[in-house]
């Protein structure tokens, strides 16, 4: 069975630009999660897709946002890319809704903003 | 909100005990995760407590207080392999989910 896959691996941008971080879950599972990992910071929550729609966002501002498709993949975009965007953004899903379900990690997308 | 609290690095030797603590504060206390993230992957689940107590699962055990806000995991028989990062997590408020910054542990022969 195929686990998270996300794409790319790596993504080089400049500030300003846009970023498109893609995410593809566990087949059947339907709550995909996204989370930014900054060097020397923990796990810091952004958003939770459940069926195609948002239902919880982290603290951050409005030019990260994304999308779930009829599929479960989700996408994850980051406008207007500012220096301190720099980490590693991991992707996660669950069976169904709810945090108190256990996360299945993708290797993430490491993402330098020069 | 909720504030979770963990050392930031210790170094253990191989065969020996090690325990990683997290404390934490909050509202809404609903479960609490510990997953391992070893260097440049991806963080896989080692255990879940929602009930005060000891979860037990190999060499890997998991305790819990929710009257003092304290978890720790052990690990037993350590192994070069168990050097990573081990956070904890916190599932709170209005079904939200908060990591700690993560225990590095670093085994040594």
């Amino acid at each position: 069975e195929a686990g998270v896959t996300q794409s790319p691996t790596h993504l080089i941008k400049t500030r300003g630009q846009q970023a498109t971080l893609r995410c593809s879950p566990i087949s059947g599972h339907t709550s995909v999660y996204w989370y930014q990992q900054a060097l020397g910071l923990g796990l810091q929550f952004l958003l939770w897709y459940d069926e195609g729609e948002e239902r919880n966002r982290g603290n951050f501002p409005p030019r990260f946002s994304g999308r779930q498709f009829p599929n479960y993949s989700s996408e994850l975009n980051v406008n207007a890319l500012e220096l301190e965007d720099s980490a590693l953004y991991l992707c996660a899903s669950s069976p169904m809704g709810g945090p108190n379900e256990k996360l299945f990690f993708g290797s993430g997308t490491q993402l330098s903003v020069l | 909100g909720q504030n979770i609290d963990q050392p930031t690095e210790m170094t253990a030797t191989e065969g020996a005990i090690v325990q990683i603590n997290c404390t934490y504060q909050t509202s809404g206390f609903n479960g609490l995760f510990w997953y391992q993230q070893h260097a440049g992957e991806a963080p896989t689940f080692l255990s879940y407590n929602v009930l005060d107590g000891l979860e037990e699962k190999g060499r890997f055990s998991s305790f819990l207080s929710r009257s003092k806000g304290y978890s720790y995991l052990l690990l037993k028989e350590l192994q070069m392999k168990d050097s990573a990062s081990y956070l904890c997590a916190l599932i709170y408020g209005n079904n939200r989910l908060a990591f700690g910054k993560g225990n590095q542990v670093v085994v040594i022969p």
